[in-house]
């Protein structure tokens, strides 16, 4: 079945920077890239997503990036806040939108 | 808005034993997901279903049964729980099929095996 990697686990980062993780898929059928974040105690939540027909999605100070010759895609938070501290994770899912995997996600650390 | 509610919050058990998991949603969603989260390993899928009475075998599905006996209910049952395991359980839903939609999690259920 699909398979995402994501790097890295850990990531620490100064207030005020920018801060990248990185996620490969391996089912080029894949077609759907959305990101979640989960708050300590918390349940995770949809922040930004991307779809296939899509290079470049920004939000906010949020930018997801999506490289499907090379079945890759990244998040990038630009301007970091202590607020951003928190586990992130990506996600693939199938051509049928049913069945969703999981990233093993990146705890972000925003360092005052 | 809807939500989904998971029973209970916390479940201790003891090594051996069966022990069922509850979630019921409110967001008339067709899809519905059971996922286990370790520290480290991330979010894995134990069982999805697309509709009433439908189930789909996820990664993790040895060891555990699932149950979808109404759209908005669907349970999940650990068989024999593993001593000293620990992890949490969510429960999700999404409107599913090619919309690729946002797939909404409540808030978990914390087993504990003693």
């Amino acid at each position: 079945g699909e398979q995402v990697e994501q790097l890295p686990s850990i990531l620490r980062v100064q207030e005020g920077s920018s801060a990248s993780i990185n996620c490969s898929y391996e089912d080029s059928a894949s077609n759907y890239f959305p990101w979640y974040k989960q708050e300590p105690g918390e349940n995770p939540k949809l922040i930004i997503d991307i779809r296939s027909n899509m290079e470049r999605k920004q939000i906010q100070e949020l930018i997801v990036l999506l490289d499907k010759k090379a079945k890759r895609f990244s998040l990038h938070i630009t301007d970091t806040q202590p607020g951003d501290s928190a586990m992130y994770f990506c996600a693939a899912s199938d051509t049928n939108a049913y069945k969703v995997i999981f990233g093993k996600g990146t705890h972000l650390h925003v360092l005052p | 808005g809807g939500i989904i509610t998971q029973t209970p919050k916390f479940l201790i058990g003891q090594e051996g034993q069966k022990l069922t998991l509850k979630c019921q949603q409110n967001f008339n969603h067709d899809t519905m997901y059971w996922y286990r989260q370790d520290s480290g390993k991330g979010l894995r899928l134990i069982y999805y279903s697309i509709t009433e009475n439908d189930l789909q075998k996820g990664d993790l599905s040895e060891g555990y049964d699932a149950s979808r006996e109404k759209k908005s209910s669907f349970s999940l049952t650990v068989t024999s729980a593993q001593k000293n395991e620990m992890a949490v359980f969510l429960c999700a839903s999404s409107i599913g099929g090619t919309g690729n939609t946002e797939v909404f999690f409540g808030k978990g259920t914390r087993l504990t095996v003693v």
